[in-house]
């Protein structure tokens, strides 16, 4: 069946660094997703992808649809702390709804000690 | 209120009993889905709803989970005769249309199952 796997698992992120994650999978996605959990909370959608080369941005947020797509990266300029969380990705699974969405298993940010 | 509502927060229930998660979604949202999200993983899609019909029912893992939404608002999920294993968080999601990219989830439903 379909996955989404993202890269890297975890991360550490020190206070104004540039942060880079990514999602890719063996079959192609029309749309793809990328969504950040906080700790006891729901996903928040960050960032909707719609078409292959889309590259959209979202305050320091950039997410891009990669052009084969199978792949989506996004990048975090000049980190905060309350960047800190689990980002996720994610698309419509192939023959559900539009509904029926896959989830990677995330990218976990933590402050470097 | 504003957001998608979830209750209870947590549950605890023993190996065999039924339990049944409460969701109130946005106002005036039409779309509302039930994801499952287990320690260290992404959500799981269970069930979709259109209105008061389930559009899409396809994640529902087997016959012992339904789910309900009589009045094309709140929504119930039940789960009969739980196990270890449906312990998880279960969220909620509600969105205007059928579009789900424009959905908001809930805080979840923390289950346990001892």
């Amino acid at each position: 069946g379909q996955q989404l796997n993202q890269s890297p698992q975890s991360m550490f992120i020190q206070e104004g660094e540039d942060v880079s994650m990514n999602c890719t999978s063996s079959s192609i996605f029309n749309t793809w997703l990328w969504y950040k959990q906080d700790p006891g909370e729901g996903p928040v959608l960050l960032i909707a992808l719609y078409k292959a080369g889309e590259l959209t941005s979202n305050g320091r947020l950039t997410a891009q649809f990669g052009i084969t797509r199978k792949d989506s990266f996004l990048n975090i300029s000049a980190s905060i702390p309350s960047d800190v969380g689990i980002y996720f990705c994610a698309g419509p699974n192939y023959g559900g709804s539009q509904g029926n969405l896959i989830f990677g298993k995330g990218t976990k940010l933590s402050v470097k000690p | 209120g504003a957001g998608v509502s979830q209750t209870p927060s947590n549950k605890v229930t023993e190996k065999g009993k039924y339990v049944e998660l409460r969701c109130d979604p946005i106002s005036g949202h039409t779309a509302l889905y039930w994801y499952r999200q287990s320690l260290g993983q992404g959500p799981e899609f269970l069930i979709y709803f259109q209105g008061t019909g389930a559009a899409d029912d396809s994640g529902l893992p087997n016959d012992r989970f339904f789910a309900v939404r009589p009045e094309g608002s709140v929504s119930t999920l039940k789960i009969q005769r739980t196990e270890r294993g449906d312990s998880a968080v279960y969220l909620c999601a509600s969105s205007i249309g059928h579009q789900n990219t424009e959905a908001f989830f809930g805080q979840g439903t923390r289950l346990t199952v001892v």
